[in-house]
């Protein structure tokens, strides 16, 4: 049984350009959930999604970033127009059901140039 | 809002000794959950232990225990026998117990520990 997969592990993208990030939770699973790690911080929660529902969303940036978990596919976080501070880990994590804990991933490490 | 504290940067403990990593949080929620995580260099986050605040019983995994003080909001992790490989970033996180219906962990911003040989 797989984990929680997340590509690509490592991005590097200019400054305005688009940044796609995907996670396939674990089998099984339809609770996702997206953090952000910056250097030398801890996680920060960003959002909270069910298949092809966003539940919570407060930790998002209000302009740019959008997350999305399809009914066929992986969840999606979009990073828009990216800038320097959007470098950073961006790390997946599952759960079977929202009750439960999670598993997370490896991380995504983008790097805005 | 809930949140997490990590006093304490950085930590070393000599190979074979113990160590204790402090944690203190804020909620005013009566039910919910307390872990420990495991940050080694590959980034790989690791569940170390995990504490349901209704059960007073402190839990223990192998090497580590926790010190759950639910009066004092205290979450202490104790890490026995020190090995090499424990040498890592370690995060205190909490969790509500989902009666608000979000399950986001709340993390405080770590501890090095490092192990000498």
């Amino acid at each position: 049984n797989a984990g929680v997969m997340q590509n690509p592990r490592h991005l590097v993208r200019r400054r305005g350009q688009e940044a796609r990030l995907r996670c396939s939770p674990m089998k099984g699973h339809s609770h996702v959930y997206w953090y952000r790690q910056l250097p030398e911080e801890g996680l920060k929660f960003m959002v909270y999604l069910q298949k092809e529902n966003i539940i919570d969303e407060s930790g998002m940036p209000k302009e740019r970033f959008s997350a999305e978990f399809p009914k066929e596919g992986p969840s999606i976080l979009r990073i828009q127009q990216v800038v320097r501070g959007d470098s950073a880990a961006y790390f997946c994590a599952s759960s079977e059901q929202g009750t439960h804990g999670y598993t997370f991933g490896s991380g995504t490490r983008l790097t805005v140039v | 809002a809930q949140t997490v504290t990590q006093s304490q940067p950085e930590m070393s403990v000599q190979e074979a000794e113990t160590v204790t990593l402090s944690c203190t949080y804020d909620t005013s929620e009566s039910d919910y959950y307390l872990f420990w995580y495991k940050q080694p260099p590959s980034r790989q986050m690791i569940l170390v232990i995990r504490q349901e605040a209704y059960k007073q019983q402190n839990a223990t995994e192998n090497r580590f225990s926790v010190n759950f003080q639910k009066a004092a909001k205290s979450f202490s992790l104790k890490i026995s026998d020190s090995q090499l490989g424990d040498a890592a970033m370690y995060f205190c996180a909490y969790r509500s117990a989902g009666g608000s219906g979000t399950y986001k962990y709340i993390f405080g911003t770590g501890t090095r520990l490092k192990v000498l040989a």
